[in-house]
């Protein structure tokens, strides 16, 4: 069966300050991998996704995620964090077509000026 | 605004009854899911239509039902509604199927009491 962890339940970052959160999963198959923000009283938006090919992924509002098979891993990162950007992060897995997908429990990121 | 329309917005109910709710998609995107998202059990997927099919079946209940409609609109009916239904239930919408990014839309926010 398909997993994913966030192994942090608050992320805590100066503005300015480099970002990581992480993700890591567990599928059988070959994962179709994802990342998607939570603005408070807002649904999920998307900021980026692996399917195949380079292990760096850039997305939306410079959020970036590298794909680590070996240690079946999908960071997110951004090299300057904002105040903007604390919200709740959600990392989310897919086993190729047809299966469920599977989000994580999320990671509150705070953004501290 | 992701384009994903859902109502009602809010929903207020008594144990026992039964309740629909209606999310359209994106302008032509094929693919409907339903989640639901609580404190206790973060976000949940239900189920995925595409084209009017049931492509995926996630952690449904039997008291639940969903179909897409040839419009592409589709419905989530929750019957015998218990206290522990209360939740946020979003609607996403992707283009094809597994692999393509969803948009959320802004939810429905269902209290059984």
């Amino acid at each position: 069966a398909q997993s994913v962890a966030q192994p942090e339940d608050q992320v805590n970052v100066a503005e300015g300050n480099p970002l990581t959160v992480k993700c890591t999963y567990s599928v059988s198959g070959n994962p179709y991998l994802f990342w998607y923000v939570q603005y408070p009283n807002r649904g999920l938006q998307f900021l980026l996704k692996y399917i195949t090919g380079d292990n760096l992924v850039k997305g939306s509002y410079g959020f970036e995620a590298e794909f680590n098979k070996s240690q079946t891993s999908f960071h997110l990162k951004k090299p300057s964090a904002l105040v903007s950007d604390s919200a709740l992060y959600f990392c989310a897995v897919r086993e190729n077509y047809g299966q469920n997908f599977v989000f994580g429990p999320g990671t509150r990121l705070s953004v501290l000026p | 605004d992701s384009g994903v329309t859902q109502t009602p917005k809010h929903l207020i109910t008594a144990t026992g009854q039964r309740v629909t709710l209606r999310c359209s998609p994106r302008s032509g995107d094929l693919s409907v899911y339903w989640y639901q998202q609580s404190l206790d059990q973060g976000l949940q997927f239900l189920i995925q239509y595409y084209n009017g099919e049931e492509r995926a079946k996630g952690n449904i209940l039997e008291r639940f039902s969903a179909q897409q409609f040839p419009d592409l609109h589709s419905e989530l009916n929750l019957s015998s509604l218990e206290l522990g239904d209360s939740a946020l239930y979003f609607c996403a919408s992707s283009t094809r199927q597994g692999s393509d990014e969803q948009y959320f839309g802004p939810g429905t926010r269902l209290t059984v009491t």
